[in-house]
C-alpha cells in the first residue's frame, strides 16, 4: 500500500491564479481531510469528507473548495490564490466508525507559496 | 473551548539523556488523544492513541501516558534519530474533529 499520496510536492503561484492539490489514498478509508500547517502553529482543518459525495467545512475553509467523487480521491481547489494561503498542505485519511477514536494517516504534504 | 497546549516548544537533549514532553488539554469529553512524529519536510507519522486516564503505550524508546488533563511522551535514552517534531492532538466526544497542539521540536545530539 502506498498509503496517502499527494501531488505536487512543491508549487509557486502568483496572486489570483488557481490550482488543485491532489490527494489519493489506497487504504479504503471512508474519511478524508485537508489540513494546513503554518510555522509555529498546529494543523488547522480546512475541509473533510465522510464518504464519496459528502463534504463539510472545517475550521479554516475560506478560499478553498473540495469535492469527493470517489472513495480514493479528495482534491483541494484554490480558486484565487492569496499570499495568506502560503502554507504546507496535508491530506489525511482514516477508517472511522461512529463513536470511535479517529486515528488519521497523513500524506507527505504540498508546500505552496503564493507571490 | 477545546484547547491543546504542548510544552516545551523546543527541547535539546544529549544522546542518552531521558526526558518528557507535555501535552495539556481542555476538552469536553475525551474520545482519544493522539501522538504523532513529524520529520522536517514530511507528513505526521502516527505513534499512539490513548483513550482513557491511566492508559500507557510504548514503542521502542517512547512511552505515552494519559491523565485527565495531560499526556506525557517519555523518551528513554534517546538517540539522534529520535530528533523530530512531536505533535499531540485530541478528539472531543461532541465536536469530533482533531485539535492539534503546536508541537515540540526535539533535537538529540550525539
Amino acid at each position: 500500500n502506498a498509503g496517502v499520496t499527494q501531488t505536487p510536492k512543491f508549487r509557486i503561484l502568483k496572486i489570483g491564479q488557481s490550482m488543485t492539490l491532489q490527494c489519493t489514498q489506497d487504504m479504503n478509508h471512508n474519511y478524508m481531510y485537508w489540513y494546513r500547517q503554518d510555522p509555529g502553529m498546529g494543523l488547522k482543518l480546512i475541509y473533510y469528507s465522510v464518504g464519496a459525495g459528502i463534504t463539510d467545512k472545517g475550521e479554516v475553509p475560506n478560499g478553498y473548495n473540495v469535492s469527493r467523487s470517489t472513495t480514493e480521491d479528495f482534491p483541494l481547489r484554490l480558486e484565487l490564490a492569496a499570499p495568506s494561503q502560503t502554507s504546507v498542505y496535508f491530506c489525511a485519511s482514516s477508517y472511522l466508525l461512529a463513536g470511535e477514536a479517529d486515528t488519521q494517516y497523513f500524506g507527505p504534504g504540498t508546500r505552496l507559496t503564493v507571490l | 473551548e477545546d484547547q491543546v497546549t504542548q510544552s516545551p516548544e523546543a527541547l535539546r537533549l544529549q544522546e542518552g539523556e531521558s526526558s518528557s514532553l507535555n501535552c495539556s488539554y481542555t476538552v469536553s469529553g475525551l474520545r482519544g488523544l493522539f501522538w504523532y512524529r513529524q520529520d522536517p519536510g514530511k507528513g505526521p507519522e502516527f505513534l499512539f492513541t490513548l483513550y482513557s486516564a491511566g492508559e500507557e503505550k510504548e514503542k521502542e524508546r517512547l512511552k505515552a501516558t494519559l491523565t485527565k488533563k495531560e499526556s506525557f511522551l517519555h523518551i528513554t535514552a534517546p538517540k539522534p534519530e529520535d530528533s523530530a517534531t512531536y505533535l499531540c492532538a485530541v478528539q472531543a466526544e461532541v465536536r469530533g474533529k482533531l485539535i492539534f497542539g503546536q508541537g515540540t521540536e526535539l533535537s538529540v545530539k550525539p
